[in-house]
């Protein structure tokens, strides 16, 4: 069994609709949860990070966690085309220094 | 704002010829890392550098893989004798010393094993 699975994609929506990513992890020692985004041949970039359960609201941006079901999502309201790209859960057992563990990630169009 | 950078972008070498990929970490973190990602899989963690030494490495890491901050500011991943399967994206990315993991990626060194 994979440590992280998230749904590769693709997925297309419209200009404006909500977006929902998701991933499941099977380790319940991941403590630290982060979303990236990735354009094409590029690095990921860091969007949203969580610790243990709850939500987080950044922006159009937000991240729950659900360590109970070890499931996390990100949502993206009012998305835009700019927001296609690839997205990325990414989790760690422990705080600074640890290794980042990443799904496969989603590949996401928004079409104006 | 602060970031991750990554020379070169890109790198053509000959199967068996060392390379050397060089990354400068944003300043005022601690700890560094080098990923890769082969093309249509996942990113994978490499190796993890803390106070001038190795503090986890992957089952990939293996003796063909080196890392080194020579100077204060720049942090290299050395591969001794380079094989077809690692051709990848490199990515280098750096934290601070803090509550959370937060990890900022440089663009990608783009190598390729020929």
């Amino acid at each position: 069994q994979k440590e992280v699975e998230q749904d590769p994609g693709p997925l297309s929506v419209p200009e404006g609709a909500i977006v929902s990513l998701n991933c499941t992890y099977s380790n319940s020692a991941f403590q630290y949860f982060m979303w990236y985004r990735q354009y094409s041949r590029k690095g990921p970039e860091l969007l949203m990070y969580t610790y243990s359960s709850g939500n987080k609201e950044d922006g159009r941006f937000t991240a729950q966690v659900d360590k109970s079901s070890k499931y996390i999502s990100l949502f993206i309201r009012d998305s835009q085309p700019s927001d296609s790209a690839t997205y990325l859960c990414a989790m760690s057992r422990e705080t600074s220094g640890s290794r980042l563990t990443f799904g496969e990630g989603t590949q996401l169009t928004v079409n104006p | 704002e602060p970031e991750v950078t990554q020379t070169p972008s890109h790198q053509v070498t000959q199967m068996g010829q060392e390379v050397i990929l060089r990354c400068v970490p944003i300043s005022n973190h601690l700890y560094f890392y080098w990923y890769r990602q082969i093309l249509g899989q996942k990113v994978e963690f490499l190796v993890s550098f803390y106070n001038n030494e190795i503090s986890e490495k992957s089952e990939i890491f293996d003796d063909q893989f080196s890392v080194e901050r020579p100077d204060g500011s720049n942090f290299t991943l050395k591969i001794r004798s380079t094989k077809l399967e690692d051709s990848a994206m490199y990515f280098c990315a750096s934290s601070e010393f803090g509550a959370y993991n937060e990890q900022f990626f440089g663009p990608g060194t783009r190598l390729t094993v020929l």
